[in-house]
């Protein structure tokens, strides 16, 4: 089945202690993102990579990282959470930005 | 500056009615535009997307309407259903950019 998996589903973490969300897709695709979902705010891309080893900054970059080693893995790393980082995470993969994307299931993400 | 502005953040219809939601952008650039369809827990999901060399494109129950000189996009749903009561997405991307937008979504709530 074509899915994009995000790991893990929920998570309450406290200030400063890093951690990382897990993406990944097995429909080969090129594109993948990361977004975050805040209520009034819509969806706002994090990061995104057009393929392997090829990163950039999408609107609300600060305080996060990624890496894409792999075409099928784009993990999210938090490296000192702060409470503004409470937010739904979407990971999403396409073949480019501009074809559908597919999401993952989201991760709820509760920094204390 | 917000690249995608979409009204309104709310839409109560009753079954049988149209529901119209609104987007307009900023750069001319944009080359697609997709509609996203997003229920409760889950992940937004493909709905209908546009390219700005037609001014409609129809699937079911969904057109979307495109106006390249004022800069708009609306989708429509004829028929509403309570099955479509959903939070709706518009977004701007295209071949020339490698971000995303998204508005800030709609909440439509069709009544029986």
């Amino acid at each position: 089945e074509a899915q994009v998996t995000q790991n893990p589903r929920y998570l309450i973490t406290v200030t400063g202690k890093k951690l990382t969300v897990t993406c990944s897709q097995n429909m080969n695709h090129e594109y993948m993102s990361w977004y975050r979902q805040d209520p009034g705010l819509g969806l706002r891309q994090i990061y995104y990579s057009m393929n392997v080893e090829v990163t950039d900054k999408g609107d609300v970059p600060e305080g996060y990282k990624v890496s894409r080693k792999e075409k099928r893995n784009f993990p999210l790393i938090l490296e000192s959470p702060s409470p503004n980082q409470t937010s739904l995470y979407f990971c999403a993969s396409s073949f480019s930005n501009y074809n559908e994307q597919f999401f993952g299931p989201g991760t709820r993400l509760t920094v204390l | 500056q917000q690249q995608v502005k979409q009204s309104p953040q709310s839409l109560i219809v009753q079954k049988g009615g149209i529901s119209i939601i609104n987007c307009a952008y900023e750069n001319t650039a944009f080359d697609y535009f997709p509609w996203y369809q997003q229920f409760p827990g889950k992940g937004p999901a493909l709905l209908i997307a546009i390219r700005p060399d037609v001014s409609e494109k129809k699937e079911g129950r969904f057109t979307i309407s495109f106006n390249k000189s004022a800069k708009q996009f609306s989708l429509h749903i004829m028929d509403s259903q309570p099955g479509d009561s959903a939070t709706y997405f518009c977004a701007a991307s295209g071949y020339n950019f490698n971000k995303f937008y998204f508005g800030s979504g709609t909440k439509l709530n069709v009544k029986p």
